[in-house]
């Protein structure tokens, strides 16, 4: 079973729709969640964080179920501009417990939002 | 803001060619790393580095290595390039180890 699991997509929506992602990870000790969206032939960015109760940035909201070990990305009204790949990432240690976190980075889940 | 810049965006390689990909960034950030990413397989953590002269594997070490002889510099060593390792190479940093990690432009690498 992989670490991040996410559906490859590819999720086509009219401008405007709603549109939800889910990420499931198999790692109960992880601790620190995120969002990351990659343009096409492009670096991944930091999209937003996954805190524990929920959080919202303007029209995303990350939501995180640790019993079900799942994280989710709803984004409303969406834009032509949010077409991406939509990274779910969390974080696992490494093996040296001075190294500390790395970050495990799901597939993706590819976004084509439509006219 | 942050800049993480990679020496090269497209690279060509021969088998068995020893290829070096260089990761500048200049922030400060004491955590570097390389990923490749393939389609259908994501981002996969060649190596990182949590400091000079430390570094530790990821999920993919075998025919890699690494350099971090200074604080803003990474380097990823193919020692002996193989058609398998045509991939896209990532390079990123953050500051502290749950932190953001900012990536580079990539580079493209295509061993023939």
């Amino acid at each position: 079973r992989k670490e991040v699991e996410q559906d490859p997509g590819p999720f086509n929506v009219p401008e405007g729709a709603t549109v939800a992602f889910n990420c499931t990870y198999s790692n109960s000790a992880s601790q620190s969640f995120f969002w990351y969206r990659q343009d096409c032939r492009k670096e991944p960015k930091l999209l937003m964080s996954v805190y524990s109760s929920g959080n919202e940035d303007g029209r995303f909201t990350a939501q995180l179920n640790r019993a079900s070990q799942y994280i989710s990305l709803l984004i409303r009204d969406s834009k032509l501009s949010d077409s991406a790949t939509y990274l779910c990432v969390v974080n696992r240690r490494g093996m040296n417990n001075n190294a500390g976190n790395m970050l495990t980075f799901g597939g993706g889940t590819r976004l084509m939002v439509k006219p | 803001d942050v800049k993480v810049t990679q020496s090269s965006r497209y690279l060509v390689k021969r088998t068995g060619e020893k290829v070096f990909l260089e990761c500048v960034q200049d922030m400060d950030h004491e955590n570097m790393f390389w990923y490749r990413q393939d389609p259908g397989l994501g981002l996969r953590l060649i190596y990182f580095s949590y400091d000079v002269k430390m570094k530790e594997k990821g999920d993919i070490p075998e025919g890699y290595s690494v350099s971090r002889e200074k604080k803003e510099r990474f380097s990823l060593i193919l020692e002996s390039a193989s058609t398998n390792q045509t991939s896209m190479y990532l390079c990123a940093s953050s500051l502290s180890q749950v932190g953001t990690q900012y990536f580079g432009p990539g580079t493209r690498l295509l061993v023939l």
